[in-house]
């Protein structure tokens, strides 16, 4: 079946630092992956998208780019800010059938 | 334009009791899906529900209902109650069933079962 994994988190990085969230993905057919961001108190919002092999999604300073040969779709920011702690989702949509999701990530940045 | 609206925000039930939850979509969305979010387990998709009818279902025990209504905002039930319910409830509306890429989310309702 279709499947997303994640590492592990927390992440705990200080302000500036460069972060990774890992994101692997198992799926039929050609899936669209996502990464969805969910803030404290509040519901999930769309980060970035790709929809193809080798797509590069952006948004905010993060990236992260459709790896078809090692099935990946990891997360990266070159400089992170304290404001950008919250829990990061990976997510994948095969025919734009329902979104599966990861077990997510929190992100942890102090100054 | 307005988000998604969840309602309530919190919840507190006991085991054995039911619980319905309300969310209204954005206006003009007609496709309305419902997740459970736990620690462990992240986000698990319940159903999907496009004008008025229940499009997609994930695997979920019979205990959890949902129904949609013709201004498309959507209700979903819990019944008999268990602890392992406890939960954080997201709703998320769409334009049209086939755009995951277009979910946008509520705040979610947070329901605990004592």
């Amino acid at each position: 079946g279709n499947s997303v994994t994640q590492m592990e988190g927390p992440v705990t990085l200080s302000e500036e630092a460069f972060l990774t969230i890992n994101c692997t993905y198992t799926a039929t057919g050609y899936p669209s992956l996502f990464w969805y961001v969910q803030y404290p108190g509040e519901g999930l919002q769309l980060l970035l998208k790709a929809t193809k092999a080798d797509d590069k999604g952006s948004n905010k300073g993060f990236e992260a780019t459709y790896r078809k040969e090692t099935t990946s779709f990891h997360l990266e920011k070159g400089s992170v800010q304290v404001s950008d702690s919250a829990v990061y989702f990976c997510a994948l949509s095969v025919q734009a059938d329902k979104l599966i999701f990861g077990t997510g990530t929190r992100l942890q940045v102090f100054p | 334009k307005a988000g998604v609206t969840q309602t309530p925000r919190y919840l507190i039930k006991t085991r054995g009791q039911q619980v319905t939850l309300s969310c209204s979509p954005i206006s003009g969305h007609r496709s309305v899906s419902w997740y459970q979010q736990t620690p462990g387990q992240g986000l698990q998709f319940l159903f999907e529900y496009f004008s008025e009818t229940q499009r997609n279902k994930g695997n979920f025990p019979g205990r959890f209902s949902g129904r949609q209504f013709s201004n498309s905002r959507s209700e979903m039930n819990v019944s008999t109650l268990e602890l392992g319910d406890s939960a954080l409830y997201l709703c998320a509306s769409s334009p049209r069933a086939d755009l995951a890429e277009k979910l946008f989310f509520g705040s979610g309702t947070q329901l605990s079962v004592l």
